[in-house]
Order: C-alpha cells, then sequence, then structure tokens
C-alpha cells in the first residue's frame, strides 16, 4: 500500500499569508494526488486533483503543484474561511490512502 | 445539483452488522464510480472502499478486507457499505463520496454530509 505523510502537522499563520503544505507518497504516484480541505463539523470539501487542477469554483489563491512522490499545496493571502484542515489523497491505486491532515490555524 | 445522501448509521455492538446506504441525484450515477471514507471522532479521513461504475472494480482498505463490501444498484442509484463483524475501531462518521469519472483511478469530487456509526457493547 502506498504511505501518504504531510508535513507539517499543524501551522499558525495570519491573515494575508501565503502557507505551503507537503503531501510525500512513499511511490511514485503519477500526478494522481487531490487536496480536500475540511472545516470542522463539515464534510471534506474537494480542491485539486491531478496534482494542479483546481475544481470549478475553487479560488485560485490555491494552487497544487508536484511530481513523482512530492507535492504541494499552497495558499495564498490567507483569509479566515480558509482556516481549516487540509488532506491529501493518493488514487493511483487501491487502496486509495489519505495523508494525515495539516490543520492551518489563526496566529 | 449533486445530493449524496448517507443513511443506516446506528449505535451496534461489537461483533454485529450493518449495511449503510447512500441515495444519489443530480448526476447520471451510473457514470461515475464511487466511495466510502470513514473519519474517527477527532481524527483524519480514512478511505474504506471504492467501487467502479459497473461493480467489475472494488478496492478496500486494509482495515476492512474480507468484512466489509461495497456494492451498488445503478438503477435505484445506490451505493451501499453491508460491515460484519464490526469493532470498536470502526466507530466514525462514514461519508459516501462520488468519484470524476467511471474508473476506480479518479479523485473523488463531492461529498455526502456523513452517517455515524459507533461500536459499543
Amino acid at each position: 500500500d502506498i504511505q501518504m505523510t504531510q508535513s507539517p502537522s499543524s501551522l499558525s499563520a495570519s491573515v494575508g499569508d501565503t502557507v505551503t503544505i507537503t503531501c510525500r507518497a512513499s511511490q511514485g504516484i503519477n500526478h494522481y494526488l487531490a487536496w480536500f480541505q475540511q472545516k470542522p463539523g463539515k464534510a471534506p470539501k474537494s480542491l485539486i486533483y491531478a496534482a494542479s487542477t483546481l475544481y470549478s469554483g475553487v479560488p485560485s489563491k490555491f494552487s497544487g503543484s508536484g511530481s513523482g512522490t512530492d507535492y504541494t499545496l499552497t495558499i495564498s493571502n490567507l483569509q479566515p474561511e480558509d482556516f481549516a484542515t487540509y488532506f491529501c489523497q493518493q488514487y493511483d491505486s487501491y487502496p486509495f490512502t489519505f495523508g494525515p491532515g495539516t490543520k492551518v490555524d489563526i496566529k | 445539483e449533486v445530493q449524496l445522501v448517507e443513511s443506516g448509521g446506528d449505535l451496534v455492538q461489537p461483533g454485529r452488522s450493518l449495511r449503510l446506504s447512500c441515495a444519489n441525484s443530480g448526476f447520471s450515477f451510473d457514470d461515475y464510480a464511487m466511495h466510502w471514507v470513514r473519519q474517527a471522532p477527532g481524527k483524519g479521513l480514512e478511505w474504506v472502499a471504492g467501487i467502479s461504475w459497473n461493480s467489475e472494480t472494488v478496492g478496500y482498505a486494509a482495515s476492512v478486507k474480507g468484512r466489509f463490501t461495497i456494492s451498488r444498484d445503478n438503477g435505484k442509484n445506490s451505493l451501499y457499505l453491508e460491515m460484519n463483524r464490526l469493532r470498536v475501531e470502526d466507530t466514525a462518521l462514514y461519508y459516501c463520496a462520488k468519484s470524476r469519472k467511471y474508473h476506480f483511478a479518479s479523485p473523488i469530487d463531492a461529498w455526502g454530509q456523513g452517517t455515524p456509526v459507533t461500536v459499543s457493547s
């Protein structure tokens, strides 16, 4: 099975900051990498697929990049609604696996 | 509007069985792969199982393989998760999720609100 790690596990940032979250797979996943946002008490929201393609309606402040085993999610100009937990997931092969999450909170 | 509505969650004793359902609307259900994802209280997301549009390809997390069965009825626009030999560690909110395409190797693009399962004596 492919193992996913994320770093950092949490970070504190201020409104207006730019933050980057890293996701690493235990083997190459051919850009089959998705990012999700989850706020407390809510279902996850799909942000990005294929490592860098934003879903319709997702603001361009979110961007994804990477290849092979290493991928990143960057959020620019952080706003109060962006403070949440972010998960990566590989869908290259079953079983799909999620990273442990990165909690972004207000400094 | 895409809607996924889970049901069937309950409080059950260890070793018992439970069947979750997910009713889908707002899209052509038989054109998309589907998944179950769970989240234990205060924990992260765990992919549980997935199924291709025609049920030919299914996959399971190691933690549930041999105990859980994912299935679908395209005529009823419904997804199911049969859970047997339930364990305390299966306690979680179970989400139904839609894939972006028909085959299994496609990302999740929509989520239900979840149905809670509690396994306790």
